[in-house]
């Protein structure tokens, strides 16, 4: 099983550029969300989505935008990148909010210089 | 948001050896979840805990749930070097989303 799968790994942005993180999963889980990893910070929920058609922001969702055209596509869109979405990006999906399993892509590494 | 802390950040021990690391918060959790990740790879799913007072065992690892519903712990017996990870507590206070804490970074010395 492919599970969840992310693109690209690894990415240098220039400041003011705009990207997509792509996210597949194909589990058939509603539940999909991306986080951000930051040393000493854990990971923090930017978007997430209950369903095709509908999302909703987490706790750091400036910067960022997301679709859910499909149950199995959750793209993350950097609008005009700055140096502080330095980071590590995880998508991740589930059959529900709390307490399912989550299961994690292997994480892109972007840097905005 | 709520706070999830986890002890201690770092820990570097000798393989053989026992520890303990630990996730608090001054919120009841309604579940919590422990997730190991390695290098360059995403978290993995551990555990999940429900109930206050649950201990769940998996092979060489501990997990207890506090009677309160506000800690929990992950303890390794007999450490080996395929521990060493970044090992993740997440909790569900309510209904709201699940919290992640920052982690313990663990290296077992072989």
């Amino acid at each position: 099983n492919a599970g969840v799968t992310q693109t690209p790994k690894f990415q240098v942005l220039k400041t003011g550029q705009s990207m997509t993180l792509q996210c597949a999963q194909d589990m058939n889980h509603e539940y999909m969300s991306w986080y951000r990893q930051d040393p000493g910070m854990g990971l923090r929920l930017i978007h997430y989505s209950v369903g095709a058609g509908i999302t909703d922001q987490g706790e750091v969702p400036n910067g960022y935008n997301v679709s859910r055209s499909t149950t199995e596509d959750f793209p993350l869109r950097l609008l005009s990148a700055a140096p502080s979405q330095t980071s590590v990006y995880f998508c991740a999906s589930s059959s529900g909010a709390t307490g399912n399993t989550i299961y994690f892509g292997e994480g892109s590494w972007l840097t905005v210089v | 948001t709520q706070l999830l802390e986890q002890s201690p950040q770092f820990l570097s021990i000798q393989e053989g050896e026992n520890l303990t690391v630990y996730c608090n918060s001054s919120s009841v959790f309604s579940s919590l979840q422990w997730y190991r990740q390695e290098p360059g790879e995403g978290p993995v799913l551990l555990v999940t805990v429900v109930t206050g007072g649950e201990v769940k065992k998996l092979k060489r690892l501990t997990f207890q749930f506090g009677d309160a519903r506000k800690d929990s712990s992950l303890h390794i017996t007999a450490a080996q070097p395929g521990d060493t990870g970044l090992y993740l507590c997440a909790a569900a206070f309510g209904n709201e989303k699940l919290t992640f804490g920052t982690g313990t970074r663990l290296t077992i010395i072989p």
